[in-house]
Order: structure tokens, then sequence, then C-alpha cells
């Protein structure tokens, strides 16, 4: 039983180069979310989506864009990084809910922009 | 709008004795109330919920949690920490009226078990 998968694990990128992280999930969930988690600031939403061909920004979405062609993929795309975005991403996915479901999260995406 | 302050960056603890991770939330409309774990370079994993059936929430490991409304508390306690309990823990809220989970994340605290 996978659940959330993230894809690659660690990566370090040099300022202006483009990456793409891929989350999957075998759940069938509706709901995905990207999120970014720096020290002392909990995590923090980038985009998310409530189902397949669609997505909404976070509370962080500024240099990043997403996609969820499928409904198990959403991936998280970084068009010319910055060392600002060194940070741990997490995905997540859930099932429609009133606020009271549990999300379930990937492993963390360590990225690192020198 | 929603948020959540978890009072202590860093808790402290021997193995054996009482755990307490304090938290505070403010909320608009009923909120949901979660405690998520994070071991060193692992992914998030939810310890216990509160929905409004409840106060007392028990989880998983021994943890467990009360929902204060008047003090508009939710503090994670466990009688005896073990070793295995080192970790970040994350207090979230969500508003439990809104078609969309939005989770709204504390800054963690640190739980540090000594042998």
């Amino acid at each position: 039983n996978a659940g959330v998968t993230q894809t690659p694990k660690f990566r370090v990128l040099k300022t202006g180069q483009s990456m793409t992280l891929l989350c999957a999930q075998d759940m069938n969930h509706e709901y995905m979310y990207w999120y970014r988690q720096d020290p002392g600031m909990g995590l923090r939403l980038i985009h998310y989506s409530v189902g397949e061909g669609t997505t909404a920004k976070g509370e962080v979405p500024d240099g990043y864009n997403v996609s969820r062609l499928k409904k198990q993929n959403f991936l998280l795309g970084l068009e010319s990084a910055a060392p600002s975005q060194t940070s741990v991403y997490f995905c997540a996915s859930s099932t429609p809910g009133r606020g009271n479901t549990e999300a379930f999260f990937g492993q963390g995406t360590r990225l690192t922009v020198v | 709008a929603q948020s959540v302050t978890q009072l202590d960056s860093h808790v402290s603890v021997s193995e054996g004795t009482p755990v307490l991770l304090r938290c505070n939330y403010s909320s608009s409309y009923s909120p949901s109330l979660f405690w998520y774990v994070q071991h060193p370079n692992k992914g998030l994993q939810l310890l216990l919920k509160y929905t409004s059936a409840a106060t007392l929430v028990k989880g998983i490991n021994g943890f467990e949690a009360e929902f204060k409304k008047s003090e508009t508390s939710f503090h994670l306690t466990k009688p005896s920490a073990h070793m295995s309990d080192a970790a970040e823990y994350f207090c979230v809220v969500s508003p439990m009226n809104t078609g969309f989970q939005k989770l709204v994340f504390g800054t963690g605290t640190r739980l540090l078990v000594s042998p």
C-alpha cells in the first residue's frame, strides 16, 4: 500500500534552473495539496487541487505552478528556481469532507537551490 | 480566519515521565483539530483528530488530547514518554463547515526524550 509517493526525495538546483516535483497517490483521493516546510514556520500551502483538471492558489503560490492532468498525480513546477525556494516540500491528499477528513502525506522532497 | 499557536518550540522529558504539548487555536467556525507527528526525515502521520464528537480524543501510541472550547485549547498528552516518541509534533486546525480541507499548521513542537 504505497499511499502518497513523492519523486525525487532530494535535489540540488542552481539558481534559474527549472524542475518538476511529482506526487502520486493510489487512494483515489479527490483533493491533493503541495506544502512547503521551513524551520519555525510549520507547513504552508502552495497550491491545491479539488479534482482532476482543477488547481488553485494557496498561501504562498508565487514562483510555483501546478498541474493535475490525472486524478492520481499532482505536479509542482519551479520555472526559475531561487534560493528562497530552498525548503522541504510535502504533497498530501484527502477525500472531500467538511474539514474533518484526514490528509495523507508523502515523505517529502528536500530541495536546495544554490 | 483560523490560526494555531503552539506554545513551546521544544519540550524535553525523561523516558517514563508525562508529556504535555500545548496548542491554542483561533477559528471563525467550529473547528476540526488534528495532531500530526513527524519523525526525522519522514512524512507527517496523523496522531488523532477532533471533529465535534467526544471532547477527549484518543489517538495512536497512547496519545490523547482534550478539546476545551472555553480555553480554545487542544493540548496533547501522554502519561509516559517512550524514546520512540522523540519527533516533531504539529497542531492543525481546519474549519468544519468548508468543502475544502483547508489545514492551518502550527509552527511545531520538537519533543526530546532522554533516557
